[in-house]
């Protein structure tokens, strides 16, 4: 069985840092592209960023883009999101989520079949 | 990227059919086959009901089905039932190598 689970998650001051981490267990870490998803409080889903399975390829939402780092320690099955110069508006549940081709490859392009339950991401003074 | 735009709500009754819209641009929806649609109920993780416009992972039901066109994709659920009263969220990849979700859609079984 697939899971995926979130850590890290806290109340941090706006300007401050946090760092996330996913644990993945029940499949071959490296043959999955992970990506980061948010859902702040009343509003909807939000794409965050993305990683190969080999790292050959990252991407990021333009509100996060030089401010977040999104990597993978694959020999730990790990997966992380270092968040730098945190807004308000950062303020989230933060969700990884698994890449799954369903019988193609994928390039970042796949759904994702697979969530964890999040980690709750507080930024406020 | 702009979210991609859903109905806030929807209703309808046991049995019926509803169908939830999701527009985009042809940056997205309209440019590609990959549309997806996530089913959450409150507290749980996202579920994925729908992938690449119109087919179903193992386990959802058939009740469930996409399609696409121009630049609007489509939910519908045939049958409704009790337990599909959720959020529902469509997203799709985009010409910039990201993915842009729906704003959601709160579905109330009356």
């Amino acid at each position: 069985e697939v899971q995926l689970v979130e850590s890290g998650g806290g109340l941090v001051k706006p300007g401050g840092s946090l760092r996330l981490s996913c644990a993945a267990s029940g499949f071959t870490f490296t043959r999955n592209n992970l990506n980061w998803v948010r859902q702040s409080p009343g509003k909807g889903l939000e794409w965050v960023s993305s990683i190969g399975g080999t790292t050959e390829y990252i991407s990021y939402a333009d509100s996060v883009k030089g401010r977040f780092t999104i990597s993978r320690d694959n020999a730990k099955n790990s997966l992380y999101l270092q968040m730098n110069s945190l807004r308000a508006e950062d303020t989230a549940i933060y969700y990884c989520a698994r890449e799954f081709g369903f019988g193609r490859l994928c390039g970042g392009d796949c759904p994702f079949d697979s969530w964890g339950q999040g980690t709750l991401v507080t930024v406020s003074s | 990227q702009s979210a991609l735009t859903q109905p806030a709500f929807v209703s309808g009754s046991p049995g019926q059919s509803i169908t939830i819209s999701c527009t985009g641009t042809s940056s997205d929806v309209g440019g590609y086959y990959l549309v997806s649609w996530y089913q959450r109920h409150p507290g749980k993780a996202p579920k994925l009901m729908l992938y690449d416009v119109d087919n179903r992972p193992s386990g959802v039901s058939y009740r469930f089905s996409g399609s696409k066109s121009g630049s609007t994709a489509s939910l519908t659920i045939s049958g409704l039932q009790s337990e599909d009263e959720a959020d529902y969220y469509c997203a799709s990849y985009t010409s910039t190598k990201t993915w842009v979700f729906g704003g959601g859609t709160k579905l109330t079984v009356l």
